[in-house]
This record gives structure tokens, sequence and C-alpha cells, in this order.
């Protein structure tokens, strides 16, 4: 079983307020990623880093920010949540040389009303 | 462009075998996974291809022909706990694991 964890796994929230979603591994992994789901349709990337101080923008434009100060922390952060942010994010990992798998943590489930 | 098609849904009988397929078009290619994501959890790792031909572990097998950009999850002796979808993902970074999936084949396996 990965040791991968998010949270808060439900978060319902106000437009305007201020919101980190946090994400710890437990594996060492280098590589994390979080990822964006709305319902039914695909995973999009929206942030990644390879390493301790190395953050990337990912493929679907996202209006929050991540940073990784500590390889096992990789914390999302809005500061000004709108209904259009209404989604599902899951953080994911990898990294072990010769591994190629990314183990998912179980997701937060955010509702801006 | 980028993009990944896969089935929207597929039904199935429980102990049949059940083929979906996944056809991609992308900028560069380092390896092509598949995932299981049950309702409302995380997905799940099922295989990596990376070489063409048919990677087989235990019920589930893989094949991949990157000359057609194409794959196939093959799953065997279907059980009612295999109702799921399988989301289809390539990566294409030269091993940095960055993905680009599918919207997932919602699969619903009957009595």
């Amino acid at each position: 079983e990965a040791d991968i964890y998010q949270t808060p796994r439900y978060l319902v929230i106000g437009t305007g307020k201020k919101i980190t979603l946090e994400c710890s591994q437990t594996m060492g992994h280098d590589k994390m990623y979080w990822y964006q789901q709305d319902p039914g349709m695909e995973l999009h990337l929206i942030h990644y880093s390879y390493g301790v101080n190395s953050t990337e923008k990912g493929d679907l434009s996202s209006e929050s920010t991540v940073s990784r100060i500590r390889t096992e922390h990789f914390p999302l952060t809005l500061e000004s949540a709108r209904p259009s942010h209404t989604s599902q994010y899951l953080c994911a990992s990898s990294g072990v040389r010769g591994s190629y798998e990314q183990y998912f943590g179980p997701g937060t489930r955010l509702t801006v009303t | 462009g980028q993009n990944i098609d896969q089935p929207t849904e597929m039904t199935a009988t429980e102990g049949a075998i059940v083929q979906i397929n996944c056809t991609y078009q992308t900028s560069g290619f380092n390896g092509l996974f598949w995932y299981q994501q049950h309702a409302g959890e995380a997905p799940t790792f099922l295989s990596y291809n990376v070489l063409d031909g048919l990677e087989e572990k235990g019920r589930f097998s893989s094949f991949l022909s990157r000359s057609k950009g194409y794959s196939y999850l093959l799953l065997k002796e279907l059980q009612m706990k295999d109702s799921a979808s399988y989301l289809c993902a390539v990566d294409r970074s030269g091993g940095y694991n960055k993905l680009i999936f599918g919207a997932g084949t919602r699969l619903a396996v009957h009595p």
C-alpha cells in the first residue's frame, strides 16, 4: 500500500478564501505531481516537481501555486478560491529508480460556494 | 495536438474476457500506463509498456504497438470488483513521468 496522504479529504469553502491542500509521502520519492479531475473526466496535470526547490506548471493552466521545501511535502495553495476551482485534486509521487508507476493519494474534493 | 482516445463505456459479464483499446497521438513517447480507478477513489497502477508486445500480469495483460500508436488492456475471468474506470496514460517526458491521461473507459461487469 502506497504511503501518500492528502488533507483535507473534503473541503467546502466560500469564494475569496485562501486555501492550502496538503500532500505528503513517506516513500522518499523525488517526483511529485498535482492533478485536477472533474467527475467522469480525465486527469489534468497542473503542477509537478522533480525534487526540492523544483516546481513547474503542468499542461492545464491553474491559478494555484505549489512549493517543495522538503522532499516529502508538496502543498498546493489557492490565494483566492472561486467556484470555477470546484474539482477533485489528486496528488501523486514517483521516483524510485527502475520504477515508473505513480502512487496517488486519496484526493481532496474541493467545493467553492 | 496531443490526444488519447478510449471508448467511454463498456459492459461485460462476470467470468468473461474484455479488451479495452487506447489510441494515442503525442509529441513524445516514453511508455504507456494503464490505471484502474474505482468511483470516488484514487487511480491505482495496473501496467506499464515501453516496448512493443504483450505484458502479462495475472488476470490483466497489456499490449503496445508504438508504430500504430495503439494499446489495449485485456481483462480475463472478470469479477464484479473489476467494475471501474480504466485510464490509459502516456509518458511524453523521457522518463520524468509527465503523463497525459485519456478520459477513461467505464467498465460495468454484470452477473
